[in-house]
């Protein structure tokens, strides 16, 4: 129940293209989701974030779209470049014990065709 | 932004020695550090959660006898493989938070560890 289930594993869009990459989750509890970029060889790095009290947030040409009721979020990147090919990692956090853990989805490696 | 730093980037040793990797906070006070285990292609699974000044709570399935971690101060937090073996190959990355339920996570840049 604290799996976060992201898809598609690959995706290769052309450059100026909108890249979507699709996570969902189970558990009502999770109450952050953040989205990670990781280039090769290094840790992931905070792309944007949004609570469950909001369905789009916006940042540049980063969008999350998030349906509470369906338990889904999704990442959209506008008009899409070369640098922004990278694995991308959706997430969900809780509280566990007053701690907080956060769970990654499996990762999605995009490539941008110039 | 907030900086976390973790070195070695890469370190390579043989198989039964141990081997210390180091995750700084340079610009905040981590009051709770992750670490993360990654394999290719794969996501990151928590290995473990290190409150300051606090023993270390580690996931189902990770030996705390083999990954020792430390968390002496509110900058440094210490993750040792004791024994390597072959198969501890792997990407470790830690993350750091300040004190308050949504403070954000920041990432180091990982260590990549081969055993030989």
């Amino acid at each position: 129940q604290q799996q976060v289930k992201q898809s598609p594993q690959s995706l290769i869009v052309q450059k100026g293209g909108i890249s979507i990459i699709n996570c969902a989750y189970e558990n009502t509890a999770f109450d952050y989701f953040p989205w990670y970029q990781q280039f090769p060889g290094k840790g992931p790095a905070l792309l944007i974030a949004i609570r469950p009290d909001v369905s789009e947030k916006k940042e540049g040409r980063f969008t999350i779209s998030f349906n509470k009721s369906a338990k889904q979020f999704s990442l959209h990147i506008m008009d899409s470049q070369p640098g922004d090919s990278a694995t991308y990692f959706c997430a969900a956090s809780l509280l566990i014990q007053g701690a907080q853990k956060l769970v990654f989805g499996q990762g999605t490696r995009l490539t941008i065709n110039p | 932004g907030a900086v976390v730093s973790q070195h070695p980037s890469r370190v390579i040793c043989k198989s039964g020695t141990s081997v210390k990797i180091e995750c700084r906070s340079l610009d905040f006070q981590a009051t709770t550090m992750f670490w993360y285990r990654q394999f290719p292609k794969q996501s990151l699974m928590l290995m473990a959660t290190s409150n300051e000044g606090s023993k270390a709570t580690y996931e189902q399935g990770v030996e705390k006898d083999k990954f020792l971690i430390n968390h002496a101060s509110l900058t440094l937090s210490t993750l040792t493989v004791t024994s390597a073996h072959p198969e501890d190959s792997s990407f470790y990355i830690c993350s750091a938070k300040a004190r308050g339920i949504r403070s954000p996570l920041h990432f180091g840049n990982g260590t990549r560890l081969t055993v030989t």
